[in-house]
């Protein structure tokens, strides 16, 4: 059963650094992306950005400046890094497998995050 | 940008009714970049529906999805009160790449 577990510091001064890491159990880090989604208090999903086996990454436009996603295959582990954070990056940070499925029959490709952690609630005060 | 616009907002339904959920896309999209999730309260998103219709290992079949070009629907059959949730749609392939609608709420009538 694969299980991802995010951890991190729940409280982050202004202007610092966010630093997350999500331990992948369960499941070879091969043949997917990783990556990263966040919903502030009370509201809807955000997509931050993932990461492939190879290193290669794709962040959300918005976020693009100051996020850093990295993998450690040799630690099954994911990392999110989100600099000069404000009040508006107090979220629950989760990481997903992203997975990317094509069906030779159709040749047709599939996106969807299949695997998801719990979360980790992250505040952003001084 | 492709931006996605879940309606109802709130949908208040009973157990055993159906509940329809739509999700429309601001310009048309491939259903195969379609997908659903569930999200309980204090919970992480789980996976309903990919590719527009298929059913994520293990949810039963009271889900289903269709829809193609700008409209898609979650159907949730004889609704059991584990099936009060928020519901949101996502699409692959826009700008960001991966992007999310503002969710449904279904809650008990």
């Amino acid at each position: 059963q694969v299980r991802l577990q995010e951890s991190g510091p729940g409280l982050v001064k202004p202007s610092e650094t966010l630093s997350l890491t999500c331990i992948v159990s369960g499941a070879s880090m091969n043949d997917f992306h990783w990556g990263w989604i966040r919903q502030p208090p009370g509201k809807g999903l955000e997509w931050i950005g993932f990461i492939d086996y190879g290193g290669s990454t794709n962040y959300n436009p918005s976020l693009q400046s100051r996020v850093t996603i990295s993998l450690d295959t040799s630690n099954d582990q994911l990392s999110l890094n989100l600099s000069s954070v404000t009040a508006a990056d107090t979220a629950v940070y989760y990481c997903a497998r992203h997975a990317m499925e094509f069906e030779y029959s159709s040749s047709s490709f599939y996106y969807y995050m299949d695997v998801w952690g719990k979360g980790t609630m992250v505040s952003v005060s001084s | 940008e492709t931006v996605l616009t879940q309606s109802p907002g709130t949908l208040s339904s009973s157990p055993g009714e159906s509940a329809t959920l739509s999700c429309r896309a601001s310009h048309s999209v491939s259903s195969t970049y379609v997908a659903w999730y569930q999200q309980k309260l204090g919970q992480a998103p789980r996976l309903l529906i990919y590719g527009a219709s298929r059913r994520a290992t293990g949810i039963p079949d009271r889900f289903s999805g269709s829809g193609s070009g700008t409209v898609f629907t979650l159907t949730i059959s004889r609704l059991e009160p584990g099936d009060f949730a928020v519901y949101y749609c996502q699409l692959f392939g826009s700008s960001p790449l991966y992007t999310f609608g503002q969710g449904t709420k279904v809650e008990i009538k």
